[in-house]
């Protein structure tokens, strides 16, 4: 069965660091792997995407990824935390579409920028 | 502007009493799915259709339904709501393999 796991509930960045949100996913086959973001009182928005091609996918608000296979990782990443980056992070996997389709999430991230 | 919309947006109801969540995309997605989100638990799919006439049960389908009988419209229905129906929703709309688009939300509380 597919899962998404996030380790920490919580990550807490000063503004200008590296910001690093750890996911890790089990699947059967090729994974289908996003990030969202949610806002408070917002809806999930759709950060980036890895279906296939390079390791490194970039996505919007200069957040990027990497794709691990080895260590079934798919970890969101930015250079330079804003504040404005203060948000709840989810990591998903698409169960094929022959098993419905569905987004598996994990638990989700809060991400705390401090100025 | 591509966008699912979903109304209403909040709704306060007493337990037992009939409620429909509508939910209308305009990407001409034929998968569309209702999610939960439930704090600790991340969002859990309740129902989807993979298209017109066709749906089925997610992870979490106790207490609800769907329709989906144009393309654009995939309601949620609360035939008899209770407490623990209490929750945020999440309408969503995607084609095959590609990110889902999701909606604004609605904050459901059952008294």
């Amino acid at each position: 069965a597919q899962s998404v796991a996030q380790p920490e509930d919580q990550v807490n960045v000063a503004e200008g660091n590296p910001l690093t949100v750890k996911c890790t996913y089990s699947v059967s086959g090729n994974p289908y792997l996003f990030w969202y973001v949610q806002y408070p009182n917002r809806g999930l928005q759709f950060l980036l995407k890895y279906i296939t091609g390079d390791n490194l996918v970039k996505g919007s608000y200069g957040f990027e990824a990497e794709f691990n296979k080895s260590q079934t990782s798919f970890h969101l990443k930015k250079p330079s935390a804003l504040v404005s980056d203060s948000a709840l992070y989810f990591c998903a996997v698409r169960a094929p579409y022959n098993q419905g389709g569905k987004l598996i999430f994990g638990q989700g991230t809060e991400l705390s920028v401090k100025p | 502007e591509a966008q699912v919309t979903q109304n209403p947006r909040y709704l306060i109801t007493v337990t037992g009493k009939k409620l429909t969540v509508t939910c209308s995309q305009n990407m001409n997605h034929e998968y569309m799915s209702w999610y939960r989100q439930d704090p600790g638990l991340g969002l859990r799919q309740i129902y989807y259709s993979m298209n017109v006439e066709v749906t089925d049960k997610g992870d979490v389908p106790e207490g609800y339904k769907v329709s989906r009988k144009e393309k654009r419209n995939f309601p949620l229905i609360l035939e008899s709501p209770s407490p623990n129906q209490t929750s945020l929703y999440f309408c969503a709309s995607s084609t095959q393999g590609y990110e889902a688009f999701f909606g604004q939300g609605t904050r459901l509380t059952v008294v």
